[in-house]
């Protein structure tokens, strides 16, 4: 149990276009997800905290105009990166926190991976 | 706020010899210690965890970690280990008070070699 899926693995996109990234918790309920974005050979840059229902919590430095978090469902948050330019290539990471747990342990999806042209 | 200190970026080691991961972390509250494998393009897969209880946690593949409070490490240790080892490993912590976001080290590459 405990499985977190991202969609797209791999993306490319032109320049100025808009990315959808979905994030599914498929046998558990997720109040909260968790987006993070990886630079190569670094950690994890915590970006968004989402929570069903509400507006996604930013972290300092992170556009939300720019980096826009929908959690609507228990199961489903999806990060948009608008306009895309080069710079936010990166590979993108989700993670679920699961509701009728209290471990503090996440579950992450497998990333995806934004080349912007 | 908690902090995470993964001292070695990269650790070479040959197959089949023991392996020792470093971790410290600082915080003023109690907290929730893991371990993640990141294997390249992929995401991250929980080895092991310390919630509560015994101090010495064994987890997937042969890994185990030990809490020291005192010492306020979590090191990572392996006996032998394989080639498939090979991955990016990071040290994290969450605070017990909930919300569960995880802070974590600037990972460890081990490289295992033949």
């Amino acid at each position: 149990g405990a499985v977190v899926s991202q969609h797209p693995s791999w993306v490319i996109c032109k320049s100025g276009t808009s990315v959808k990234i979905e994030c599914r918790s498929l046998d558990f309920q997720a109040t909260t997800m968790f987006w993070y974005r990886q630079f190569p050979k670094q950690s994890l840059m915590l970006m968004a905290t989402s929570n069903e229902g509400s507006k996604a919590t930013y972290e300092q430095g992170v556009e939300k105009d720019k980096f826009l978090i929908n959690h609507a469902s228990l199961t489903l948050s999806t990060l948009t990166v608008t306009s895309a330019h080069p710079e936010d290539s990166s590979f993108y990471i989700c993670s679920a926190r699961n509701a009728g747990l209290n471990t503090g342990e996440l579950f992450f999806g497998e990333g995806s991976r934004l080349t912007v042209l | 706020a908690q902090s995470v200190t993964q001292l070695d970026s990269q650790v070479p080691v040959f197959e089949e010899a023991p392996v020792e991961l470093r971790c410290n972390y600082s915080s003023s509250v109690s907290v929730y210690l893991f371990w993640y494998v990141q294997y390249p393009n992929q995401g991250l897969q929980l080895l092991l965890k310390y919630l509560s209880g015994s101090t010495l946690v064994k987890g997937i593949n042969g890994f185990e970690a030990e809490f020291n409070k005192s010492q306020t490490s979590f090191h990572l240790r392996k006996p032998s280990v394989h080639i498939s080892d090979t991955a990016e490993y990071f040290c994290a912590v969450s605070d017990q008070g909930g919300g569960n976001k995880l802070t974590f080290g600037t990972g460890t590459q081990l490289k295992v070699e033949l």
